[in-house]
């Protein structure tokens, strides 16, 4: 199982909502990621756990709140989100936090995400 | 000196014909180049990866070719197919810094049948 699996696989909530998106895997991987990507750019990072602990928050607004429940969960919790938040958030998983040994990064499907 | 500087932004091949995706690199940290493919509506997913210590890694009918000393690196996708169609990004990375990938600015390739 390769895997990465996100849900929802679209979204939209209004600006007071509070939602969560969910993210899966079963590789055993140990470093999980969420990245934002705007249409016809690239995937921006977010935030990194490395063993269900933060390692990089990437100066996101804390109307992004993730949360690392186990070793496979990832989530992300939304609330007050603005228009301009409107994008496709990638989950992705790696062996290991550092990309060593050619441990690549596995991504998932994406959430598509609209702020009305 | 985080960044990477991918070209062309767009490009157009005839099928059978060679796709050329190059990249430029600042950090020499970096020690980990790998190639992802994203279809519309789908996450990128990994078409292949090079470390600094060869010059070359060929998978099937993907080609990446590095340069250490001008720190370039480039993806050849030989007899393109229309399947082949959709857009690529190079991205880099350091081990020393925790799953940290660095994205090139994505190339729209289009195969014509």
């Amino acid at each position: 199982d390769t895997e990465v699996t996100q849900t929802p696989k679209h979204l939209v909530m209004g600006m007071t909502n509070k939602k969560s998106l969910k993210c899966e895997q079963h590789m055993g991987h140990r470093a999980m990621y969420w990245y934002k990507q705007k249409a016809k750019k690239p995937p921006e990072l977010m935030f990194v756990y490395s063993y269900e602990k933060l390692s990089i928050n990437e100066s996101v607004p804390s109307r992004f709140s993730p949360e690392c429940p186990n070793s496979s969960l990832l989530n992300l919790h939304l609330h007050a989100l603005q228009p301009e938040d409107s994008a496709l958030y990638l989950c992705a998983s790696s062996q290991r936090g550092r990309l060593a040994q050619n441990t690549e990064a596995f991504f998932g499907q994406g959430t598509r995400l609209t702020v009305v | 000196q985080q960044q990477v500087k991918q070209s062309p932004q767009s490009l157009i091949v005839q099928k059978g014909g060679i796709s050329i995706i190059n990249c430029a690199y600042e950090n020499t940290a970096f020690d980990y180049f790998p190639w992802y493919q994203q279809f519309p509506g789908k996450g990128p997913a990994l078409l292949i990866a090079i470390r600094p210590d060869v010059s070359e890694k060929k998978e099937g009918r993907f080609t990446i070719s590095f340069n250490k000393s001008a720190k370039q690196f480039s993806l050849h996708i030989m007899d393109s197919q229309p399947g082949d169609s959709a857009t690529y990004f190079c991205a880099a990375s350091e081990s020393s810094n925790t799953g940290k990938l660095i994205f090139g600015q994505g190339t729209t390739l289009q195969v014509k049948p």
